[in-house]
């Protein structure tokens, strides 16, 4: 979708390199969303923004940091990459009621 | 805390058929709304339709309507007229209408619906 985009589409890092994944969106929502998605969880909350740096933790958050300082970009950390934490990350924005706008999702692969 | 279930793994049905996916949910909550969202090869998500929970009449969008069943806590997704485009992964997914949730969605484990010509 044009109104968020989220880079790198794909990377490859190695086990305990810190890696960060940005999400960008130019439509002023306050409420931004990282998931991660494995197969057989479906979509996993990782951590949610409700503004400028206010961020709160999802159910899978261990492993991951999350910083928002303007409005239009919500950044994920992985401190120290593990190989559980392969798997497709996508960023979402929207408000309650009329479902998220999701970005295109990075492919992470940690070696 | 809200969950989501999607007990078919996989699915498939003929070209011009049609198909239902089953969802079922549980939630403390008198208001929310449900969701089914559509994931192609492409890996973009796409919603599909939505359904509020205090309105008994089932959504519809075109080839796709809804079954909700509040008491039973089921949201199906009927697919009429199945076209080679509809080969997707299909996610069903709750979220709260209010508390201090901030509109997260949960999600359920996902359905691959395979469309054959």
């Amino acid at each position: 979708d044009a109104g968020i985009t989220q880079s790198p589409r794909h990377k490859v890092t190695e086990t305990g390199t810190p890696v960060t994944l940005r999400c960008h969106q130019t439509e002023n929502h306050r409420y931004m969303y990282w998931y991660r998605q494995d197969p057989g969880h479906g979509l996993r909350l990782i951590h949610y923004s409700y503004g400028v740096k206010d961020t709160d933790k999802g159910e899978v958050s261990d492993g991951y940091s999350v910083s928002r300082s303007k409005t239009e970009d919500f950044l994920l950390t992985l401190e120290s990459a593990t190989s559980s934490q392969t798997s497709v990350y996508f960023c979402a924005i929207g408000q309650r009621a009329y479902g998220y706008t999701f970005g295109s999702g990075t492919r992470l692969t940690v070696v | 805390a809200q969950t989501v279930t999607q007990s078919q793994p996989e699915m498939s049905v003929q070209e011009a058929e049609t198909v239902t996916l089953s969802c079922t949910y549980d939630t403390s909550e008198s208001n929310y709304y449900l969701f089914w969202y559509k994931q192609p090869p492409s890996r973009q998500m796409i919603l599909v339709i939505r359904q509020e929970a205090y309105k008994q009449q089932n959504a519809t969008e075109n080839r796709f309507s809804v079954n909700f069943q509040k008491a039973a806590k089921s949201f199906s997704l009927k697919i009429s007229d199945s076209q080679l485009g509809d080969t997707a992964m299909y996610f069903c997914a709750s979220q709260n209408a209010g508390g201090t949730s901030y509109g997260k969605l949960t999600f359920g484990q996902g359905t691959i619906l395979t469309v054959h010509p």
